[in-house]
């Protein structure tokens, strides 16, 4: 199993540009989440999903989508980039919240 | 609202036993702990619920207070390995759908 996988690991963006972080897992499992780590902050939720075509907000959801068209895939999408999007991206799949496995991340800078 | 760790960060010689807290003033179901390495993502170490019963790391303990809304971390006989930052994630709502993090505790283990 190759677990949770991220992609890309690295993004610059722009300003005003728009973009799909990628986050897919072949453990079967119906709990994906979308988290942010800064420094100093620790993880805070951004979306999460409790299977297919179920999506809810988490801690900070603005300036985010999300969608789960499938049990595999979980994409985030940026809508407009923002400098204070600057972080590192984390996807987790889980039963629940129970034991997350988390993916390693994605690295996103915007200027 | 954010669970509060303590202490921010701690260094200790291997062999050497630790202690990271973590409080919230809302009532608790269950208090998750994680360590991330530098550069990786967080690995699952443990789940306490509510009523008594954990899941987790079998070199690992904890403990849950529900009356203070505390939870404890005990790391005895410290390893070079256990370096790394400490989480701990809180569900208030009993959901196991949205934890909430800590900002961590960062434990350094010396030769």
């Amino acid at each position: 199993n190759a677990g949770v996988t991220q992609t890309p690991k690295f993004q610059v963006l722009k300003t005003g540009q728009s973009m799909t972080l990628q986050c897919a897992q072949d453990m079967n499992h119906e709990y994906m989440s979308w988290y942010r780590q800064d420094p100093g902050m620790g993880l805070r939720l951004i979306h999460y999903s409790v299977g297919a075509g179920i999506t809810d907000q988490g801690e900070v959801p603005n300036g985010y989508n999300v969608s789960r068209s499938t049990t595999e895939d979980f994409p985030l999408r940026l809508l407009s980039a923002a400098p204070s999007q600057t972080s590192v991206y984390f996807c987790a799949s889980g039963i629940g919240t129970d034991t997350q496995y988390f993916g390693p991340g994605t690295r996103l800078t915007v200027l | 609202q954010q669970p509060v760790q303590s202490p921010q960060a701690v260094i200790l010689r291997e062999g050497e036993d630790a202690v990271i807290n973590c409080s919230s003033s809302k009532a608790l179901y269950s208090v998750h702990w994680y360590r991330q390495k530098h550069g990786e993502a967080p690995v699952f170490l443990m789940i306490l619920l509510k009523g008594g019963e954990q899941k987790g790391h079998e070199k690992i303990s904890a403990s849950f207070n529900e009356k203070k809304q505390q939870s404890s971390l005990y790391l005895t006989a410290s390893q070079l390995s256990y370096s790394g930052t400490y989480f701990c994630g809180t569900d208030r709502s009993g959901s196991a759908r949205q934890l909430t993090f800590g900002s961590g505790t960062q434990l350094t283990v010396l030769p």
